[in-house]
């Protein structure tokens, strides 16, 4: 059964640009959560889809969006990149509601903003 | 607001020697679960155990279990028998599953396994 894949794995990008960020859950997942992790402020919830609709917002500006199609695959978007916005952003997927809701993880998209 | 804390930034451990990785937690409702997952330094993220907040028992998987201690909010993670290639980040995460179900993460734990 194949994993959760995120691509791109690497990527480089400056001040002002915008990224898109794309994660394929397991075959048969509905649910996708994405997340970001920094040394200082350690993982931190961006948002959870489930079945198209965004259930969860994390804290973050409205910078950071995204969305989820009827494969279950998704993606999320970060326009006017800053600094602080270098992290490894990773992609969670899990079968949903009716479990322990463990997150199986991509290997994440890591992200340098220059 | 839910809340995970680990109050281990790093800890170092001999080899074959039991490891307690400290976890507390703060939440006001009766239902949610618990997690521990493991990020080895080539960064994926691998769940270990999980703990429902109505389990009677503590979780055990293999080399791993569960210290589960509802009243003073704590899940300890105890791994016994170390080996080397226990060394990595250890986090402790939870999911409120009355509120907004969200999974939410401690800032890690973490460990070195000494040969």
């Amino acid at each position: 059964k194949a994993g959760v894949t995120q691509t791109p794995r690497y990527l480089i990008k400056t001040r002002g640009q915008q990224v898109t960020l794309s994660c394929s859950p397991i075959s048969g997942h509905r649910s996708v959560s994405w997340y970001q992790q920094t040394p200082g402020q350690g993982l931190q919830f961006l948002f959870e889809y489930f079945s198209e609709t965004q259930r969860n917002k994390g804290n973050f500006p409205g910078r950071f969006s995204g969305r989820q199609f009827s494969n279950s695959r998704s993606e999320m978007n970060v326009s006017t990149l800053e600094l602080g916005d270098s992290a490894l952003y990773l992609c969670a997927s899990s079968l949903g509601l009716a479990n322990t809701g463990e997150l199986f993880f991509g290997e994440g998209s890591r992200l340098t903003v220059l | 607001a839910q809340k995970i804390t680990q109050t281990q930034p790093g800890m170092f451990v001999q080899e074959k020697e039991a490891v307690t990785l400290d976890c507390t937690y703060d939440t006001s409702d009766p239902s949610y679960g618990l997690f521990w997952y493991k990020q080895p330094s080539s960064g994926e993220m691998i769940f270990l155990i999980y703990q429902g907040s109505y389990d009677q028992q503590n979780a055990t998987e293999g080399r791993y279990s569960l210290n589960f201690q509802k009243a003073r909010k704590s899940a300890n993670l105890v791994i016994s028998a170390s080996q080397l290639g226990d060394s990595a980040m250890y986090f402790c995460a939870m999911r409120d599953r009355n509120r907004d179900d969200k999974i939410i993460f401690g800032k890690g734990t973490r460990l070195h396994i000494l040969p």
